[in-house]
Formats: C-alpha cells, sequence, structure tokens
C-alpha cells in the first residue's frame, strides 16, 4: 500500500530533549516536507527537500532540522525542543511534475503529535 | 503577500443536505489548487486537483469550481453524510520554475455534519 508512514504517532518530552520523528515514503516520490499545525492557524511549512541531498526552508523552520540521505526518509529533527513546538506534525510527499519542480498531490501521513513540557 | 482565506470558519447541516465552501486566493503565479478533507487527528487527503485551464473537477459527491480569473474556488457537497464531517482545506500552488513551488494552505472549514 502506497503510503508515508510517521512514527511515533504521540510524544511527550521534556524542554531541552533532543527528539527526531521519523518519516518514510514507498512510492519513490521526489518531494518531501514537513508541516506542523497549530489550531486556528492552518498547516505551516517547516522543511521541504527537493530531492535527495537537497533541502530548503519552509515557513517557520527554527528550532527543527532535517536530512534527506535516502530518498525514501525524511526525518525532522529538534535538537532543543521547547514549549512552542507543541504540536501537530504531519510529513508528506509528492511526485513532482515534468519540470521537476512543481508537486503534485501531496500524500500525508498520519500525524505526529508531539507535546514539549 | 500571497495568501489562501477560506469561508466559513465553521458550518454545521443536517444530513442530507448540500454545502458549499469557498476559497478565495491572491497566489500569483498560480499552478493548482487543491482540496483536502482532513479528519479529526488524521493526515490530509486529496480530493480534487485544478490547473488554471480546469474550471470544474468532481470526485463522487464532492464538486470543486475554479474561477482563474476572480481567483476563487469553491467546494459543493451534496446530499451530506455523517462521515462528510471534516475540515476541508484549500491549497494553492504558486508557480515557480526554477525552483520548488510555493505551497500556501488555507486555515480550512470545519464543517459538522448532524443527524
Amino acid at each position: 500500500e502506497a503510503q508515508v508512514t510517521q512514527n511515533p504517532r504521540y510524544l511527550i518530552t521534556v524542554t531541552g530533549k533532543k527528539l527526531t520523528v521519523t518519516c518514510s515514503q514507498n512510492m519513490n516520490h521526489e518531494y518531501m516536507s514537513w508541516y506542523r499545525q497549530d489550531p486556528g492557524l492552518g498547516l505551516r511549512q517547516i522543511y521541504y527537500s527537493m530531492n535527495v541531498e537537497v533541502t530548503d526552508k519552509g515557513d517557520v523552520p527554527e528550532g527543527y532540522k532535517v536530512s534527506r540521505k535516502e530518498k525514501r526518509n525524511f526525518p525532522l529533527i529538534l535538537e532543543s525542543p521547547s514549549p512552542n513546538q507543541t504540536s501537530l506534525y504531519f510529513c508528506a510527499s509528492s511526485s513532482t511534475g515534468a519540470s521537476g519542480t512543481n508537486p503534485y498531490g501531496y500524500t500525508f501521513g498520519s500525524g505526529t503529535r508531539l507535546t514539549v513540557v | 503577500k500571497n495568501q489562501v482565506e477560506q469561508s466559513p470558519q465553521s458550518l454545521i447541516i443536517l444530513e442530507g443536505k448540500n454545502c458549499t465552501l469557498q476559497c478565495n486566493y491572491t497566489v500569483s503565479p498560480f499552478s493548482n489548487l487543491r482540496w483536502y478533507k482532513q479528519d479529526t487527528g488524521r493526515g490530509p487527503v486529496s480530493l480534487t486537483i485544478m490547473t488554471f485551464s480546469e474550471n470544474t473537477k468532481s470526485n463522487g459527491r464532492y464538486t470543486a469550481t475554479l474561477d482563474a480569473d476572480t481567483k476563487q474556488s469553491s467546494l459543493h457537497i451534496t446530499a451530506s453524510q455523517l462521515s462528510d464531517s471534516a475540515s476541508y482545506i484549500c491549497v494553492v500552488s504558486e508557480s515557480v520554475y526554477s525552483s520548488a513551488s510555493k505551497i500556501i494552505f488555507g486555515s480550512g472549514t470545519r464543517l459538522s455534519i448532524r443527524p
């Protein structure tokens, strides 16, 4: 089954303790992206990756890191989590169009609910 | 500034009734517009995608329209069912030829279907 798999689904951690949220897709998609979703704000892009070893900042990258060493995996790293990073996180992937630049039809993961205390 | 605005923020209708959700955008240059359905606590799922040249697209009881001149889109739901209760998100992609296109999300319309 074509899917984007995030782990863990739920995570409670303490301020300053490094954590990684994993994301893996089995559709051979070039494009992958991380979003956070907060009440009343909708989905906001954290980082995205056009392909292996190609990553770029989204709208809210502060406090986050990513890597894209393999096409299928795109982990989100919080080096020193803070309470304002408490949120619902989604990973998404997409193939790109003929131009190689325009993502079509995201597939989203099931989400990771992170609480930082 | 590129924006996507959805209305209403929330909507309650009775099962079996029709409803229409609105999306206005200021994204330019425009590439495509998608509607997603997001059940509570789950990831969004794509319903429709429309490019500049398309003005209507259907997916079962969901029909999306696009007016690229006025930069408006609507999502019409026919004969609503309890399972239609969800948030509906309008997503507009900006066309950028030399790098990844900017993707702008609306904040969604929360639809509740009452029996």
